[in-house]
């Protein structure tokens, strides 16, 4: 595809409920990446994948949090029990591989837990 | 681990005037430095990164950047900026073998006419 695509691009939900975020990669892009952005913060790293496994999953706030690749393409975020500090924008991005590689960054999906 | 102080949270610039945004970090050996733009809706945009060589990186939109160890900078400079330059800027530091980044907080651009 042209570029990183994230859906939805906002979703509201009610603390207590299930969510879950997508992000589709750049075709071809073997390493993939979550971030979390809270309103006048810089985007926080959440957990990364190469291929279809998570290779660090460090950033990962909590056991609420999770995430999936099953394909090595399409990633899915999971959050459990949604609570009103998890309201932030969740970005996606991805690489052709290696560290030295440019982050291509999706639009980002805005989370609201009322 | 590393960080990033980006010491301005709002800078006001005169179109047409030059500009310069501050980052520092904090690492013990040499980062990858990078700077991205992020516009209203928009994904983060890297205008320009540094991994080895030249201290001096050119980027895209007219930015460049300097990169000196000793006072552990990577400023982000534009001699003239333009009205559609106004957004978020975020400097990044990235480490060898450690695929994550971490960002500072973010400079907000406004220009004024």
């Amino acid at each position: 595809g042209a570029g990183v695509s994230q859906t939805p691009s906002n979703k509201v939900t009610e603390k207590g409920k299930y969510v879950e975020l997508r992000c589709d990669p750049i075709s071809g892009h073997t390493a993939l990446y979550w971030y979390r952005q809270s309103l006048g913060q810089g985007p926080e790293f959440l957990i990364y994948f190469q291929g279809t496994g998570a290779a660090d999953d460090s950033g990962l706030p909590n056991d609420r949090f999770f995430a999936v690749r099953p394909e090595g393409s399409v990633s899915t975020l999971k959050i459990q029990r949604t609570e009103r500090g998890d309201s932030a924008v969740y970005l996606c991005a991805s690489t052709a591989g290696g560290s030295t590689d440019t982050q291509y960054f999706g639009p980002g999906t805005r989370l609201t837990v009322l | 681990a590393q960080s990033v102080t980006q010491p301005d949270i709002h800078i006001t610039v005169s179109e047409g005037a030059s500009l310069e945004l501050r980052c520092n970090y904090s690492y013990g050996a040499t980062p990858y430095l990078f700077w991205y733009v992020q516009s209203p809706g928009q994904g983060l945009q890297l205008l320009l990164k540094y991994f080895s060589g030249d201290t001096l990186v050119q980027g895209i939109k007219g930015f460049e950047a300097e990169f000196k160890r000793s006072q552990s900078s990577f400023n982000l400079r534009k001699p003239s900026v333009h009205w559609s330059d106004a957004a978020e800027y975020f400097c990044a530091v990235g480490v060898f073998g450690n695929e994550k980044l971490t960002f500072g907080t973010g400079t907000r651009l406004t220009i004024i006419p």
